[in-house]
């Protein structure tokens, strides 16, 4: 059963233009929600915490935004940069469950 | 990430050998976990604590066990390793609904 989806799976965009990354769940519990960064072959590095009581966050040039009526996260990245290029895992916490979206692979030319 | 530590970062193993992961962390937290990592299926739960003396079962225990004998450390156990077990290991703690992530091992079982 896939609780957490992203879309899309992949983005390859030049650089300077916006991202837009989505990630939608299947039910509407209380829970919070994390984007983590992950580079190849690297560990997971988190990015923006959403709790459960906020709408969204905002880092630099990211901003995540959280609507739990329609059961759905965007993270967007402004201005994109070669060094963004990683997969980006939106991840939904329940008490003390994990539920993981498979990533979306970003690519930005330079 | 600081305050999760892996302990290997890299090991082969022959099919058959045993060995122990290692995670540890200073942050106190009661929930820790182990996930594997393998290329097109996310990140798949494999056990986990929500304190000291205490796991469970994740979504694909099998093959594996676990300790949490002090609270600081989360031991992931290979008895008789297999080659479908090659995969990246990662672990995890959470505090409140934020998770912490350590930088991975890499296991190659041959």
């Amino acid at each position: 059963k896939q609780e957490v989806t992203q879309i899309p799976a992949a983005l390859s965009v030049p650089e300077g233009e916006n991202l837009v990354l989505n990630c939608s769940f299947t039910d509407s519990a209380i829970y919070n929600l994390q984007w983590f960064r992950q580079d190849p072959g690297k560990g997971l590095t988190s990015l923006l915490l959403i709790q459960s009581s906020q709408r969204e966050q905002t880092s630099g040039r990211l901003n995540a935004s959280l609507d739990k009526s329609s059961g759905r996260s965007t993270l967007y990245i402004a201005a994109s940069q070669p060094g963004d290029s990683a997969t980006y895992l939106c991840v939904r916490s329940n008490d003390y469950k994990l539920s993981f979206g498979a990533g979306t692979t970003v690519t930005v030319r330079a | 990430n600081a305050g999760v530590t892996q302990t290997p970062k890299f090991r082969v193993l022959k099919t058959g050998q045993s060995m122990t992961l290692l995670c540890a962390q200073d942050m106190n937290h009661e929930y820790m976990y182990w996930y594997r990592q393998d290329p097109g299926m996310g990140l798949r739960l494999i056990h986990y604590s929500v304190g000291e003396g205490t796991t469970a079962k994740g979504e694909v225990p099998d093959g594996y066990n676990v300790s949490r004998l002090k609270k600081q450390n989360f031991l992931l156990g290979l008895e008789s390793a297999a080659p479908s077990q090659t995969s990246v290991y990662f672990c995890a703690t959470q505090r409140g609904m934020e998770a912490f992530f350590g930088q991975g091992t890499r296991l190659t079982v041959v």
